[in-house]
C-alpha cells in the first residue's frame, strides 16, 4: 500500500516569512495529492490539491509543487500570518479507486509574531 | 450548509461497553469513511463505504464495525471497546468513485476508553 512521509514534524517561522512542508510517497500509481489544514478542535479542511498531470498549483499565498519522478510534493506558504498556525497534513491516493487517502503524520506550523 | 456531523463530540466509556458514534452528511455523497487520529501517527482509515450497503476495511479495522443502510448515515460501532481505541475519530465524505474530490471531514469525536 501507499506510504507517505512528511517533514518536518514541527516548523516555526517568523510572521511574514515563508514556510515549506515536504512529503514523499511510495506508490507510483498515486495521482492525487491534497493538503489539509487542521485547526485546534476541528476536522481537517482541504486547502489545496494537485493532480499528477500538473507540476505546480497556486492559490493566493499557498502553492503546491509535485515531482512525479522523485515522488515528492511540497506545500509552500508565503507571507505567513498568525492564522496560518495549525497542523498541516499531506495525503496521496490513486484516484478512482476505493482506497482512502493515505496521510502523512502532520506538520505543526507555528507562526512567531 | 454542506456539512458532516458527528455525535457525540466527546465520550468517556469503560472497557467492553458497546458504543456507537454517528455520522451524517447532507451533501448526497456516495463515499464515506472513518479515520482515527493518534499523536505521531496522523490519520488512518478504519472503514469506508462506496455506497449504500457497500462497506470495506481500511488500514486499521480491528475492533470496529460499520453499517451503511442509508446514503447520508455511516455509524461507527465499537462492540467491545478497549483502551487502545482511545483516540480522536473523524468521519469524512466525498463524491462517488472520486476520492480525488474534496473530502469533507466532520468535527471529530474524542473517545476515551477506561
Amino acid at each position: 500500500g501507499e506510504n507517505v512521509e512528511q517533514h518536518p514534524s514541527t516548523l516555526s517561522v517568523q510572521e511574514g516569512d515563508s514556510a515549506v512542508i515536504k512529503c514523499t510517497y511510495s506508490d507510483s500509481a498515486s495521482n492525487y495529492f491534497p493538503w489539509y489544514k487542521q485547526e485546534l478542535g476541528k476536522g481537517p479542511q482541504l486547502i489545496i490539491d494537485i493532480r499528477s498531470n500538473v507540476g505546480e498549483k497556486k492559490d493566493q499565498r499557498i502553492a503546491v509543487t509535485l515531482n512525479k519522478t522523485a515522488k515528492h510534493f511540497s506545500l509552500h506558504i508565503t507571507e505567513t500570518q498568525p492564522e496560518d498556525s495549525a497542523v498541516y497534513f499531506c495525503a496521496a491516493v490513486m484516484g478512482g479507486g476505493a482506497d482512502g487517502l493515505t496521510f502523512g503524520k502532520g506538520t505543526h506550523l507555528i507562526i512567531q509574531p | 450548509e454542506a456539512q458532516v456531523t458527528q455525535n457525540p463530540r466527546y465520550l468517556i466509556t469503560v472497557t467492553g461497553k458497546k458504543l456507537t458514534v454517528t455520522c451524517s452528511q447532507n451533501m448526497n455523497h456516495e463515499y464515506m469513511s472513518w479515520y482515527r487520529q493518534d499523536p505521531g501517527l496522523g490519520l488512518r482509515q478504519i472503514y469506508y463505504s462506496m455506497n449504500v450497503e457497500v462497506t470495506d476495511k481500511g488500514d486499521v479495522p480491528e475492533g470496529y464495525k460499520v453499517s451503511r443502510k442509508e446514503k447520508r448515515n455511516f455509524p461507527l460501532i465499537l462492540e467491545s471497546p478497549s483502551p487502545n481505541q482511545t483516540s480522536l475519530y473523524f468521519c469524512a465524505s466525498s463524491t462517488r468513485g472520486a476520492v480525488t474530490d474534496t473530502q469533507y471531514f466532520g468535527p471529530g469525536t474524542r473517545l476515551t476508553v477506561l
